[in-house]
């Protein structure tokens, strides 16, 4: 079953803004969080990816939070632009199973200008 | 699209018959996966191969099959297709030695089972 769930299915903000979603995960044996960005028509793709023993790790624009003990997830977008309009999922994945993704619903960021 | 190529990419079929997907990837990863999407439900697992010969079972397997008889190609079978299977089907590869959280997802196939 789902072990991984966003918190709100649309988020709208203003381009320039700072963006923040975030997602809520229930399996405390996932080795890996990772955030994927999926445009309209396209695969997911990878953003980044936070090991289960870290807090906190920046990439260009983005950074993820994890907070184990309320078993909650982030990802931060900062400056957002108008081609980071997308559905942004969060997902975990353990080396026990493949490292195949578990998902959860997404959240479709709107950047209006 | 990290050399993965869906086949086809938009399929109409009719409930009951055979259907087979195809995944085909020029990276040499060792890990290939299926995934369905459907609204209200994120991706699933449906199956996956960690290597030549070598699959297993996802959180949505039932009604689903898969071969994979050479390192470049992973294939999905419906046996015998429902509306329920009616979905948006991606594969995904990865490569664990390198990154085991970086899969590489293929365009899609769309599926409608009628």
């Amino acid at each position: 079953g789902e072990s991984v769930g966003l918190h709100l299915p649309t988020l709208s903000v203003q381009e320039g803004d700072n963006s923040i979603i975030n997602c809520a995960y229930s399996n405390s044996a996932s080795d890996y969080f990772i955030w994927y960005k999926q445009e309209s028509g396209k695969g997911p793709q990878f953003i980044i990816d936070i090991r289960s023993n870290m807090d906190k790790r920046q990439g260009q624009r983005v950074t993820v939070l994890l907070n184990k003990t309320v078993k909650h997830l982030s990802l931060q977008i900062a400056a957002t632009q108008p081609g980071d309009s997308a559905v942004y999922f969060c997902a975990e994945t353990r080396g026990n199973s493949g490292y195949a993704l578990n998902f959860g619903k997404g959240t479709s960021l709107l950047v209006t200008p | 699209d990290a050399g993965i190529t869906q086949s086809p990419r938009h399929k109409v079929t009719e409930t009951g018959t055979p259907v087979t997907l195809r995944c085909h990837q020029t990276e040499n990863h060792r890990y290939m996966y299926w995934y369905r999407q459907d609204p209200g439900h994120g991706l699933r697992l449906i199956h996956y191969s960690y290597g030549v010969k070598d699959t297993d079972k996802g959180e949505v397997s039932d009604g689903y099959s898969v071969s994979r008889s050479k390192t470049e190609d992973f294939l999905l079978t419906l046996e015998s297709a429902t509306s329920s299977q009616t979905s948006v089907y991606f594969c995904a590869i990865s490569d664990p030695g390198r990154k085991n959280t970086e899969a590489f997802f293929g365009q899609g196939t769309r599926l409608t089972v009628v």
